[in-house]
């Protein structure tokens, strides 16, 4: 079975400029979240999709920041404009589904963003 | 709200030598718990989960964990460490549906 795959794996734009992240998560589940890590500093919540709805986007840090996931499976999160505070690595995690807070969010690799 | 505190951003040990990296987590009601780890170039890896079924979990690897409510802890330890092991390590708190809280990560560092 495949695990969450992330595109790119890494991303080196000017400030200024429009990126978008790709999370494929794991075929079947429901859930799908974001996070990311700034250097230095812990893995942050950004938000939690449960198929195609947004389930909670408390952790989106400003309005530069859009996510999406049409048909409930893949997910983008597009950066526009970048800024050089948004460098880090970004993360997607999938789970199967349920109301279940014990579940295990399943991560993928990342990816490196650096904003120049 | 809770949070995550993970005691040292580098812990060194010999290849042979008790790893052990240290949680401490605050939460008003009962957490769950993880512990992930990121070996270098790939995303992160499920080690051991708390789900207060039992207080010492098993994970994979050789590692375990044990929760003590009263030392609101959740370390991490593994008798003999392997070169293996060598990787940067995350505790984690979930109390709500969506959000796990992290701890800013320990690296780990194996010597011969």
């Amino acid at each position: 079975e495949a695990g969450v795959t992330q595109f790119p794996s890494h991303s080196v734009i000017e400030k200024g400029q429009t990126v978008t992240l790709r999370c494929d998560p794991i075929s079947g589940h429901d859930n799908l979240y974001w996070y990311r890590r700034v250097m230095g500093k812990e893995i942050k919540f950004l938000l939690h999709f449960v198929k195609e709805s947004k389930q909670d986007e408390s952790g989106m840090p400003n309005n530069r920041f859009l996510a999406e996931r049409t048909g409930g499976t893949y997910s983008t999160l597009k950066v526009q404009p970048a800024e050089l505070e948004d460098s880090g690595v970004y993360f997607c995690a999938s789970s199967q589904g349920g109301q279940k807070i014990q579940e295990t969010q399943y991560f993928g690799p990342g990816t490196r963003l650096l904003v120049l | 709200a809770q949070s995550v505190t993970q005691l040292g951003s580098h812990v060194s040990v010999s290849e042979g030598a008790l790893v052990l990296l240290r949680c401490n987590y605050s939460s008003s009601v009962p957490p769950y718990l993880f512990w992930y780890v990121q070996y270098p170039n790939q995303g992160l890896q499920l080690l051991l989960k708390y789900t207060s079924a039992a207080t010492l979990v098993k994970g994979i690897n050789g590692f375990e964990a044990e929760f003590k409510k009263s030392e609101t802890s959740f370390h991490l330890t593994k008798p003999s460490a392997h070169m293996s092991d060598a990787a940067e390590y995350f505790c984690a708190v979930r109390t709500g549906y969506s959000t796990l809280t992290f701890g800013k990560g320990t690296m780990l560092l194996v010597s011969p």
